[in-house]
């Protein structure tokens, strides 16, 4: 099966512009997340959508960051205005409902200059 | 608040070489535990999982895991590494009650083998 896709693979902004990540889950599974993973640590959960409707946003920016998830399928996370400390590596995960495993997408390296 | 904590940040091994990898967890309840590995270039991939049962757990490429209660530890072991082995690992724990919960990641361990 294919598997988790994202794009682009790595994007160079300067402060203050705005950005968008897009996701395409792997067929089938119900379960989305967006990870950040800033340079030396481990990933950081940001959002999960079950289907369409959020089932944690804690840790989300909200001031700054926004995703979302129509139809339940693909996903965008979006921020603006960037800040330089969120120079970072962004994930997307997905899971099959009930097996607890997530499969993660190359992910999308973030520059902010 | 839930943590997870890997012990070495930079372990350099020789081929041959048994490896083992620290990981502790800091949550009270059950708990879903998980190994990652990151291949140069490559994207996030399991390696094993423990929910429930035997605490030994065996994954791919002759990876386990031991998942110690007692010690809220969950360790990486490997007889012999291989220079395929170099990568950075991370430990993961979820909450145990949801198998669709986020991941609490440890900061990782890189793992250099040399030939």
């Amino acid at each position: 099966e294919a598997g988790v896709a994202q794009s682009p693979r790595y994007k160079i902004i300067e402060k203050r512009q705005s950005v968008a990540f897009w996701c395409n889950p792997i067929s089938g599974h119900a379960t989305l997340y967006w990870y950040q993973q800033i340079l030396g640590q481990g990933p950081k959960l940001l959002i999960q959508f079950q289907n369409n409707g959020v089932v944690d946003d804690s840790q989300l920016p909200k001031d700054r960051f926004s995703a979302e998830r129509l139809k339940g399928v693909d996903s965008t996370l979006k921020i603006q205005p960037a800040k330089l400390e969120d120079s970072a590596v962004y994930l997307c995960a997905s899971s099959r409902q009930g097996t607890g495993e997530q499969y993660f997408g190359p992910g999308t390296r973030l520059t902010v200059t | 608040a839930q943590s997870v904590s890997q012990h070495n940040h930079h372990v350099i091994l020789s081929e041959a070489a048994s490896l083992e990898l620290g990981c502790n967890y800091s949550y009270g309840g059950t708990v879903n535990l998980f190994w990652y590995v990151q291949y140069p270039g490559q994207h996030l991939q399991l390696l094993l999982k423990y929910f429930s049962g035997d605490p030994l757990v065996k994954g791919i490429k002759g990876f386990e895991a031991e998942f110690i209660k007692s010690k809220f530890s969950f360790n990486l072991r490997k007889p012999s590494v291989q220079w395929s082995d170099t990568a950075e690992y991370f430990c993961a724990a979820q909450h145990g009650s949801s198998n669709t919960g986020k991941l609490i990641f440890g900061q990782g361990t890189t793992l250099q083998v040399k030939p």
